[in-house]
């Protein structure tokens, strides 16, 4: 079954304890991207990624680190959290040439999102 | 940047009625995509509108985007409470190689028996 996996779904830490939250897709798409969720925000994107070893910043990206080592995987990773990460993160994959989907567009698949509370 | 509005941003409706949720946006683009979202659920494609004048229909819901208004239309028809969730927009803009993903800030719609 093609899906985007993430890991863990419910997460409760404290402030400052490095936290990483897995993303995996099955779809062999180049384009990986992090989002949060926050009430009256929409989406907001984090970081995204073209390609293995290709990253770069959304809209929201401080306090935010990610990697590209391999097609399929694109963590999130939160050095020293606050409480202000609060939030729901979701990933989110697709193809990424505009040429080559023009049945699809670069139409995203998201994964299931993680819950994150930062005491 | 792109600015991506819909309205309403949340609307109650009554089982069988017709309405019709808008998604306004700034810059040039001809490609959009609907979602949507149950509560504490994951983010579920509609769908595709990859070109002006795109029409699409599954069930009770029709899509539809007009590029040179720089606007998309989700109509509801009959609507039945199976419907009730949140509902975004997002439209794809292109920044040199990478395409992104710039996204309203949802309509929650609450259909009623």
């Amino acid at each position: 079954e093609a899906q985007v996996t993430q890991n863990p779904r419910y997460l409760i830490t404290v402030t400052g304890k490095k936290l990483t939250v897995t993303c995996s897709q099955n779809m062999n798409h180049e384009y990986m991207s992090w989002y949060r969720q926050d009430p009256g925000l929409g989406l907001r994107q984090i970081y995204y990624s073209m390609n293995v070893e290709v990253t770069d910043k959304g809209d929201v990206p401080e306090g935010y680190k990610v990697s590209r080592k391999e097609k399929r995987n694109f963590p999130l990773i939160l050095e020293s959290p606050s409480p202000n990460q609060t939030s729901l993160y979701f990933c989110a994959s697709s193809f990424l040439s505009r040429l080559t989907n023009t049945r699809q567009g670069n139409e995203q698949f998201f994964g299931p999102g993680t819950r994150l509370t930062v005491l | 940047e792109l600015k991506v509005e819909q309205n309403p941003l949340f609307l109650s409706m009554q089982e069988g009625k017709n309405y019709t949720i808008y998604c306004n946006y700034s810059t040039t683009s001809d490609r959009l995509y609907w979602y949507r979202q149950d509560p504490g659920k994951s983010l579920e494609s509609l769908f595709v509108l990859l070109s002006n004048g795109a029409v699409k229909q599954e069930g009770r819901l029709m899509a539809s985007l007009d590029t040179k208004a720089r606007l998309s239309t989700l109509h509801i028809t009959a609507a039945v409470h199976d419907l009730s969730a949140t509902y975004f927009c997002a439209v794809e803009s292109n920044t040199g190689t990478a395409s992104k993903l710039t996204f309203g800030t949802g309509t929650r719609l609450q259909v009623t028996l």
